[in-house]
C-alpha cells in the first residue's frame, strides 16, 4: 500500500510553543485527514479537509490542504502537555476506493 | 458520536492457533470497514478492505488466506488470524465508515496481538 512521507519525524518543545508539521504524497487526494494516537489506543480523528486550499480550524489546531493536493499541514498553537502524541496524516477519497493511508508519524513530547 | 468498539482489546495465543477480532459499530451503519496493523513505533498500514455482503479487498502482500475477513452485518466485521506466528503479532486496528458516506472515519480502540 501507499504510504505517506510526514516530517518531522519527532519533535520535542517547551510548553507554549507553536509546533508545525507536515505530510507529502506523490498521490494526489480528494481527502486529508489528520488523528492523533495515544499509546494503546486507536487514532482519533482532529480534523478533515475535503477542498484543495481549504485551512480548517480545531480550536488550537490548524490543518490546510495544500493546493497541489499532494501535501497537507498541521499547526498546534500554544502546546500544552496534553497534546503530546502521535500525529498521523491520512490521505484518501473517492480516486483511492475510499481507502485511506497514513503518513509515517510525528512523534511529539512537550516539556512543561 | 459515531463508535467503533474492538474486541479483545488484547490477546495472547499459541503459535499455530486462529484468532479472531470482532470491529463493531455501535450507533451507525458501516456498509464499508478497514483492517490496518500497526508495528511498534510504526504507521498504519493498511491490510484490506471490508465491504458488508462481499469479499473483502485486501492490499497487496497481505495473505488473504491467512487474515480471513468477514462482514455479515452492517455493525460488524471480523478479522481471523489463522495458524497465527509469532511474526504475526502486532496491534491491529479496525476503522469504520458511515453508510452515508463522509469521510471521518472512526477508529476501534485496537487489539493487541502475542504469538507465543
Amino acid at each position: 500500500g501507499q504510504q505517506l512521507n510526514q516530517s518531522p519525524q519527532s519533535m520535542f518543545i517547551q510548553e507554549g510553543e507553536d509546533v508545525s508539521m507536515n505530510c507529502t504524497s506523490s498521490s494526489i487526494f480528494n481527502t486529508w485527514l489528520w488523528y492523533k494516537q495515544d499509546p494503546g489506543e486507536g487514532p482519533v480523528l482532529l480534523i478533515a479537509l475535503y477542498k484543495a486550499g481549504e485551512l480548517t480550524s480545531n480550536g488550537r489546531l490548524t490543518a490546510q490542504f495544500g493546493i497541489t493536493r499532494k501535501d497537507s499541514f498541521l499547526n498546534i498553537s500554544a502546546s500544552i502537555p496534553s497534546d503530546v502524541g502521535i500525529y498521523f496524516c491520512a490521505g484518501g477519497g473517492p480516486n483511492t476506493g475510499n481507502q485511506f493511508y497514513f503518513g509515517t508519524g510525528t512523534s511529539l513530547t512537550v516539556i512543561p | 458520536g459515531a463508535v467503533v468498539s474492538q474486541h479483545p482489546s488484547w490477546v495472547i495465543c499459541k503459535s499455530g492457533t486462529s484468532v479472531k477480532i470482532e470491529c463493531r459499530s455501535l450507533d451507525f451503519q458501516a456498509t464499508t470497514m478497514f483492517w490496518y496493523r500497526q508495528f511498534p513505533k510504526q504507521s498504519l498500514m493498511l491490510m484490506a478492505t471490508s465491504n458488508e455482503g462481499s469479499k473483502a479487498t485486501y492490499e497487496q502482500g497481505v495473505e488473504k488466506d491467512k487474515f480471513l475477513i468477514n462482514h455479515a452485518s452492517l455493525t460488524l466485521s471480523t478479522l481471523t488470524v489463522t495458524s497465527a506466528h509469532p511474526e504475526d503479532s502486532s496491534f491491529y486496528i479496525c476503522s469504520a465508515r458511515p453508510s452515508g458516506g463522509g469521510y471521518g472515519y472512526t477508529f476501534g480502540s485496537g487489539t493487541r496481538l502475542t504469538v507465543v
